[in-house]
């Protein structure tokens, strides 16, 4: 089966540096995913790393190491419409490559 | 128009009814998903389906069932609800390469 492990809190001033981790256990990886939701929203897409290293879209990077089955998601100059729950996903459980989610990380900007 | 839409967005029905979630889809995608979002627990996956001859079961399926009447719908039903439904739902679709998906607006449910 699958599982991923996150943080259910973290709290940010704006302007911080915030990261949220991600490990995770699956029978067959393809890649890890991070999403965003606001509250009485949808997920919505924020990044998705297949090979190790560091992925950079704007404000937000995201991490993936494959050895450690772990990858993190960097939020940089933290805004208050950033205040959100974060999910990372895997794309995995063998031929059937399904998306998986953990619990979410909920993200508090205070001012 | 968005390109995954649910209906009905909010649902209040009694224990023991028989109700259906629809889900259609102008993506042209041919993956599709019913997640169920509770407080403190992420999006469980309940059924998903790769194409219209292909319907899988999730992490927690008990209670509920699916139907994929074309690419561009997929519907969940819980033919008989319960209280412990009472959920946020949501659809999602995905292309064959599953690196993003694209959620719909979901749906409350609440059974009493």
């Amino acid at each position: 089966g699958q599982s991923l492990e996150q943080p259910s809190e973290v709290t940010a001033v704006e302007g911080a540096i915030v990261q949220i981790n991600c490990t995770y256990q699956t029978s067959g990886f393809y890649g890890l995913s991070w999403y965003q939701q606001h509250d009485g929203g949808a997920p919505t897409f924020l990044s998705y790393n297949a090979l190790d290293g560091l992925e950079e879209t704007g404000r937000f990077s995201s991490f993936l190491s494959r050895s450690d089955s772990y990858g993190y998601l960097l939020l940089q100059e933290l805004q208050m419409k950033d205040s959100a729950s974060y999910f990372c996903a895997v794309r995995g459980g063998g031929g059937y490559n399904k998306l998986i989610f953990g619990a979410g990380t909920r993200l508090a900007v205070h001012p | 128009d968005a390109d995954v839409t649910q209906t009905p967005r909010n649902r209040i029905t009694k224990t023991g009814k028989r109700i259906m979630l629809e889900c259609s889809q102008t993506k042209g995608h041919d993956r599709m998903y019913w997640y169920r979002q509770d407080p403190g627990l992420g999006l469980r996956l309940i059924y998903y389906s790769f194409d219209v001859k292909d319907i899988n079961k999730g992490e927690i399926s008990d209670g509920y069932s699916v139907s994929r009447q074309a690419q561009a719908k997929f519907s969940l039903s819980l033919e008989s609800a319960i209280p412990n439904q009472t959920a946020l739902y949501f659809c999602a679709t995905s292309d064959i390469m599953n690196t993003e998906a694209f959620f719909g607006q979901g749906t409350r449910l609440t059974v009493v």
